[in-house]
Formats: C-alpha cells, structure tokens, sequence
C-alpha cells in the first residue's frame, strides 16, 4: 500500500516562496500514476493545483497565474511543489495525492501540511 | 473550468435515514471514449484527507460499505447513503475527472440530528 508523506516549512511570508516536499514510500514514483497536489481552505474548498507524471509531464491549474512548479525527484521517490509569490489568500491545508492507473480518482493521500502565510 | 455544484450544504438526519446528495456539473461528464461519467465522491472525515467512496459515477471503491451508493449520468448525480450510520458524519465532495483542472464540490455536511 503506498503511502505519501508531506513535509516543509509551516510558515511563509507573503511575496515568499512556499516549497513542499511529497515522500512516496511503498511504491515507485515511476509507477503508471500521475502525482497531485490539491490544498483545501474553509473559503475555496477542495482546489487541484497540478500534477506530474514521471516523465515529467505537467499539468497546472490557470487559476494559479503560472506561480506553481511540480518536479519529480526519481532517486528520491518523491515530488515536490513550489509556489512563488504568495499571499495570505495562499493559506491553507497542503495535501499531494496520488491518480489511480485507471485516472479515474485520488487514492492515495498524504495527510496534509498546513502552510500559513504570514509576516 | 467545469464547476460542480452541490446540494444541499448540510444535512442532520437520524440513524438509520436516507441521505441524498446532489452534485450538478457546469458540464457533461459522459467520456465519449469509454462511456464512462467521470465522476467520484469523496468522504472526509475531521481532520483527515478525502476518502474515495465512488468513481465512474456508481463504482463503489473496494471495502466501501454497500449502503452507499452513486447514480446519475451526464450533468446529474447523486450520492445515497442508505441507513445513516454514526462513523458516516463527514463532508461529501464530488469530483469531476472530465478534464483539467480537476475540480471539487463545496462540498455537503454530513450530521446526526
């Protein structure tokens, strides 16, 4: 069963860099899966930032203005996301994920990381 | 972006009753390629990540009790919890697997009265 593991920094100041680390164990990242990225707020819900293939294939989420860049990390077994020029508005619980082979859901999810922005 | 909107909000009904979710999207979800509705419910419970319930709309997700059950095609769906059990108060979230971005529910609250 694979398991997923997020881990960085609590806090960011706004203007800052948030930067997060997803530790695959159990599996490979090189598996036929896409790897995800989705944050939950009380005011915005359930939102799917991006995700990454082993390939290194990306698929980002307009929404974020080009501010997000998933990487994959094979001799690590881990993916990382790093989002640039942050703002209070990017509070919130930071989960990565896992599509299944069929790429018909998420099954597979890190606990989550809250990451709060904030002078 | 497809929006998936869901109904109602909240829902408080007693143990043993029938909860109905309803989950509208913005746009069909009936995969020309597989026939399939990309759609999936989600649970989640406090302080956890979403659970996977159902996919392709009416698949239950192996060890998901069979008193949940999802219907619908196209734009409509709906999550049926039959006989309404404690461990099952959580929020419900659909998802739609059309296209990217992927994108959510708000989301129903799920209580005991």
């Amino acid at each position: 069963q694979v398991q997923l593991q997020e881990s960085g920094p609590g806090l960011v100041k706004p203007s800052g860099t948030l930067s997060l680390t997803c530790d695959v164990s159990g599996g490979s990242i090189s598996s036929n899966n896409w790897w995800i990225w989705v944050r939950q707020t009380p005011q915005k819900g359930l939102e799917w930032i991006g995700q990454i293939y082993h390939s290194g294939s990306t698929d980002y989420n307009p929404s974020l203005g080009g501010r997000v860049i998933i990487a994959i990390d094979k001799p690590q077994n881990q993916f990382s996301l790093t989002l640039t020029s942050v703002t209070a508005a990017d509070t919130a619980v930071y989960y990565c994920a896992r599509d299944s082979t069929s790429g018909s859901y998420f099954d597979s999810w890190g606990q989550g990381t809250l990451v709060t922005v904030s002078s | 972006d497809i929006v998936m909107t869901q109904s109602p909000d909240s829902l408080a009904l007693s143990l043993g009753e029938r909860a109905t979710i309803n989950c509208k999207s913005s746009h069909s979800l009936l995969s020309s390629s597989n026939s399939r509705n990309n759609l999936t419910w989600y649970q989640q419970k406090l302080g956890q990540p979403p659970k996977v319930l159902i996919y392709w709309a009416s698949n239950r997700e192996s060890g998901v009790p069979d008193r949940f059950r999802g219907s619908g095609s196209g734009t409509d769906f709906t999550l049926t919890i039959n006989s309404l059990q404690a461990e099952d108060v959580a929020v419900y979230y659909c998802q739609q697997y059309y296209s990217t971005p992927r994108t959510f529910g708000q989301g129903t609250r799920v209580e005991i009265k």
